[in-house]
């Protein structure tokens, strides 16, 4: 069965540093991976996605991932944090076209200082 | 423009007042699900549908109905519900044919209170 772990339920970061969100997954088949984010009040956006191609994928407002096969990690990065950065990131894995569903994370609440 | 719309946004219920949340699509997508999101627990899966007459269950369907009469349609039936039933939920969908990532797109979210 698939699963998703994000470890840390709450980061905290100050503008301009680098974020860091950790993902990791378990899945009996090659993994789709997805970065969701959730801004207050709002639904779930895709930042970004790995669907087998390059291991670093690029998403949205400067976010990137790098899946890692032997570390079973699908991190996310950004260099320098922004205000505009503070929600809720979800991290998910699917089995692709034959999944019957996207296996959320528990979600990380990423806040941002001045 | 491309879209998943769910109605009400936001609705305040009683214990045991039946209820329908709708979810409607304008991509033409055969798979369609509903999750609810609980604080601390992420989002899990209620219901999910691949194609018309086609539904099935997800992690927690309990005191839940759903129907797909349509390919664009996928209400979500409280029938009773209980205080247990109060939470956030979102309503997805993704092709099928030809994607083979499962990337799913979702609505705004409807906010359900029962008191």
């Amino acid at each position: 069965a698939q699963s998703v772990t994000q470890l840390g339920s709450h980061v905290s970061v100050s503008e301009g540093a680098l974020v860091l969100l950790r993902c990791n997954y378990s899945s009996s088949v090659p993994p789709y991976l997805f970065w969701y984010v959730q801004y207050p009040n709002q639904g779930l956006q895709l930042l970004l996605k790995y669907t087998s191609a390059a291991t670093l994928v690029k998403g949205i407002n400067g976010f990137e991932a790098e899946f890692k096969k032997s570390e079973t990690s699908f991190h996310l990065t950004k260099p320098s944090a922004h205000m505009s950065d503070a929600a809720e990131y979800f991290c998910a894995v699917s089995e692709g076209q034959a999944g019957t569903a996207l296996i959320f994370g528990k979600g990380t609440t990423l806040s941002v200082s001045s | 423009e491309a879209q998943v719309t769910q109605n009400p946004r936001y609705l305040i219920t009683v214990t045991g007042k039946k209820l329908t949340v709708t979810c409607s699509q304008n991509m033409n997508h055969e798979y369609m699900s509903w999750y609810r999101q609980d604080p601390g627990l992420g989002l899990r899966q209620i219901y999910y549908s691949m194609n018309v007459e086609v539904t099935d269950k997800g992690d927690v369907p309990e005191g839940y109905k759903v129907s797909r009469k349509e390919k664009r349609n996928f209400p979500l039936i409280l029938e009773s519900p209980s205080p247990n039933q109060t939470s956030l939920y979102f309503c997805a969908s993704r092709r099928l044919a030809g994607d083979n990532t499962g990337e799913l797109f979702f609505g705004e979210g409807s906010r359900l209170t029962v008191l």
